[in-house]
């Protein structure tokens, strides 16, 4: 069982649907990271919040706009997205702050645009 | 900029069989994780290796990182079907930045 939660696991949207993918998890982790991944391919990164502040964003284009309500929730929003954003997005937090620590991934959503 | 080149892409075996798959960086790590993903799932934390020459081992899989700390290898001793998935390093340089993910080994395992 991971202690990252993700929802939905699943998602299917329009080009020009807004929806909001959610993650959360409850090891007081200061760390959190949005990633993308291709099928057969390593994870790449998006976004990383330290302490609840947008630290990293790896150039990622506008129609994806990171949202840290708090210290355990992560959201990613999504708008006008194209058929190759279509990935598994994964969620993981790391206790500290720094890329010398282990990092705990969710489960993912899987995300279809049409 | 920095990359992590892992080797090989694919890995079939006959369950008992060894496996090993390697990690080469272009520049100095100051450490190497590795993480396992199994076909469907998300990437699971294995371990961390930090000094150079380190060698770690958990069960059956044996996490090596060379001595001038540019490659790392992980070694599965008598495979099992439980080791099936794909197998990622991931880098960080001395310099700080973040973790470079190798483009992984897919190792299957034939029962």
């Amino acid at each position: 069982d991971t202690e990252v939660t993700q929802t939905p696991k699943h998602l299917v949207m329009g080009m020009t649907n807004k929806k909001s993918l959610k993650c959360e998890q409850h090891m007081g982790h200061r760390a959190m990271y949005w990633y993308k991944q291709k099928a057969k391919k390593p994870p790449e990164l998006m976004f990383v919040y330290s302490y609840e502040k947008l630290s990293i964003n790896e150039s990622v284009p506008s129609r994806f706009s990171p949202e840290c309500p708090n210290s355990s929730l992560l959201n990613l929003h999504l708008h006008a997205l194209q058929p190759e954003d279509s990935a598994l997005y994964l969620c993981a937090s790391s206790q500290g702050v720094g890329f010398n620590q282990p990092q705990h991934f969710g489960d993912g959503t899987r995300l279809s645009i049409l | 900029g920095q990359q992590v080149m892992q080797i090989p892409q694919y890995q079939h075996v006959q369950e008992g069989e060894d496996f090993t798959t390697y990690c080469n960086s272009s520049t100095t790590l100051s450490n190497i994780q590795w993480y396992k993903q199994r076909p469907g799932g998300h990437p699971v934390f294995l371990i961390q290796l930090v000094k150079s020459g380190e060698v770690k081992k958990q069960k059956r899989l044996t996490f090596q990182f060379g001595e001038a700390k540019k490659n790392s290898s992980l070694h599965i001793t008598a495979t099992q079907t439980t080791d099936v998935g794909t197998y990622f390093c991931a880098g960080l340089n001395n310099q700080g930045g973040k973790l470079i993910f190798g483009q992984g080994t897919e190792l299957s395992v034939k029962p």
